[in-house]
């Protein structure tokens, strides 16, 4: 079975330009996770949503970034303008929740090396 | 709020010693706990889990055992190999976090042969 599936796997832009990170979750799991990984920041929760509805996106620094699920095997993330601070290794995972809990075990992909310069 | 802390890394050991890696944490309500590995270049993954206290989570030869009373979801491992070498993350999920995971800093392991 294919895992999560993010594309690109690295990417490489200038400030200024915009940005948009895919991710294909696994065929049914309902929730879905983005995060970013920096050496200062560690791991942080951007917005994770659930039967495709955002449920929190309160990690999410900058009215610059956005993120949808259009569909049960789709989302995207865009930073629109990108900045260097952005630049980090962002991760979705993706899994399996009932009754309001968000804590059965994810499956992340293999992330998204982000390089603004 | 709700809180995860780990030791800081890096933990640098030769191949088959005993791990420890430390982790406490804050919690309003009755958390799970649980450990994730990070491989280099690579996602992610639930190494072990624990839901109720005194419950031990263990897969590969790692364990950690659920301790209420000190707060605390150490995980350890009888003898390390180099393929272990990877960034561990404690996490929690409890109510008072609405069931979202929250994560500890993650405590680099480096294993030398």
């Amino acid at each position: 079975d294919a895992g999560v599936i993010q594309s690109p796997r690295h990417e490489v832009t200038e400030m200024g330009q915009e940005v948009t990170l895919r991710c294909k979750p696994i065929s049914g799991h309902n929730s879905l996770f983005w995060y970013r990984q920096t050496m200062m920041r560690g791991l942080e929760l951007l917005i994770y949503f659930n039967n495709n509805v955002p449920i929190d996106d309160s990690g999410m620094p900058e009215d610059r970034f956005s993120a949808k699920m259009p569909n049960a095997s789709f989302s995207t993330l865009k930073i629109q303008p990108s900045e260097p601070r952005d630049s980090a290794v962002y991760f979705c995972a993706s899994s399996w929740d009932l009754g309001g809990r968000y804590d059965n075990e994810q499956f992340f992909g293999p992330g998204t090396r982000l390089t603004v310069l | 709020g709700d809180s995860v802390t780990q030791m800081e890394g890096p933990v640098t050991l030769s191949e088959e010693a005993f791990l420890t890696i430390n982790c406490t944490y804050t919690a309003t309500g009755y958390p799970s706990l649980f450990w994730y590995v990070q491989y280099p270049g690579e996602g992610l993954q639930l190494l072990l889990k624990a839901t109720k206290a005194d419950d031990k989570g263990s897969n590969k030869g790692f364990e950690a055992t659920y301790r209420k009373e000190t707060t605390s979801f150490h995980l350890e491992k009888g003898s390390v190999q180099v393929s272990d070498s990877a960034v561990y993350f404690c996490a929690l999920s409890d109510p008072g976090s609405n069931y979202q995971l929250i994560w500890g800093a993650g405590t680099k392991l480096i294993i030398k042969p």
